[in-house]
């Protein structure tokens, strides 16, 4: 069964550094998707991604956040000056349309630990 | 703002009984709606969408009250393997919109 994937499963960086996640979401999906759960917290919405371009994104996704698909299979999201509140899982998830909705799959994440 | 509340639990649920949850959403605009579940410090795993007309998948069935704005999930002979967090997840009809995910319901399957 076809699954999102992401790389790294840990990430530790130091304040202030930039930080790129990467993902590669299911090969016929066309939407893409990064979200954050900071611990014991729910799982946030940043943005949405199709046709090479945003199509959504949250008040979290803010500049220091950006995303790209730099070729047909990565997608990635990358922070650029952490923070320690960056510190959270970050799941990356793709969807396609069946049944009359978009059912989003999540990736196993990679874990953001900002020192 | 967009919310939705569930109850956090933990329900604690001797194995092969049968529980219930339900979730609450604010945004009436919403018109897609998913349970899923996530286990610790994992992802979502989405276990199924919910449609106005109240679906069935072997031991669950989710319902939507679009009235009343909620959704819940029955679990029937639930098993120890049932343990884990349920998550409500809402969202538009665009395949661009974002999740908005309740912060979850915590059932514990006791033997």
């Amino acid at each position: 069964e076809p699954e999102v994937t992401q790389t790294p499963s840990h990430q530790v960086t130091q304040m202030g550094q930039e930080v790129i996640l990467r993902c590669v979401p299911i090969s016929n999906h066309l939407y893409f998707y990064w979200y954050r759960q900071i611990l014991g917290q729910k799982v946030e919405f940043l943005v949405s991604f199709y046709n090479n371009e945003i199509s959504e994104k949250s008040e979290i996704f803010d500049d220091q956040f950006s995303v790209e698909r730099p070729d047909g299979s990565n997608f990635t999201l990358k922070i650029r000056s952490t923070k320690l509140e960056d510190s959270a899982m970050y799941f990356c998830a793709s969807s396609d349309y069946w049944a009359g909705r978009y059912e989003q799959y999540f990736g196993p994440g990679t874990r953001l630990t900002v020192t | 703002r967009k919310e939705v509340e569930q109850d956090p639990g933990p329900f604690n649920v001797p194995e092969g009984a049968t529980v219930a949850f339900n979730c609450t959403y604010s945004n009436s605009a919403s018109q897609s709606f998913f349970w899923y579940r996530q286990d610790c410090r994992k992802e979502p795993k989405l276990l199924m969408s919910v449609y106005s007309s109240g679906n069935e998948d072997g031991r669950f069935t989710a319902q939507l009250n679009r009235a009343s704005q909620y959704i819940s999930l029955l679990i029937r002979d639930s098993k120890l393997s049932d343990s884990a967090t349920y998550l409500c997840a809402v969202k538009g009809g665009g395949g661009a919109d974002g999740l908005t995910f309740g912060k979850g319901t915590h059932l514990i399957i006791q033997p």
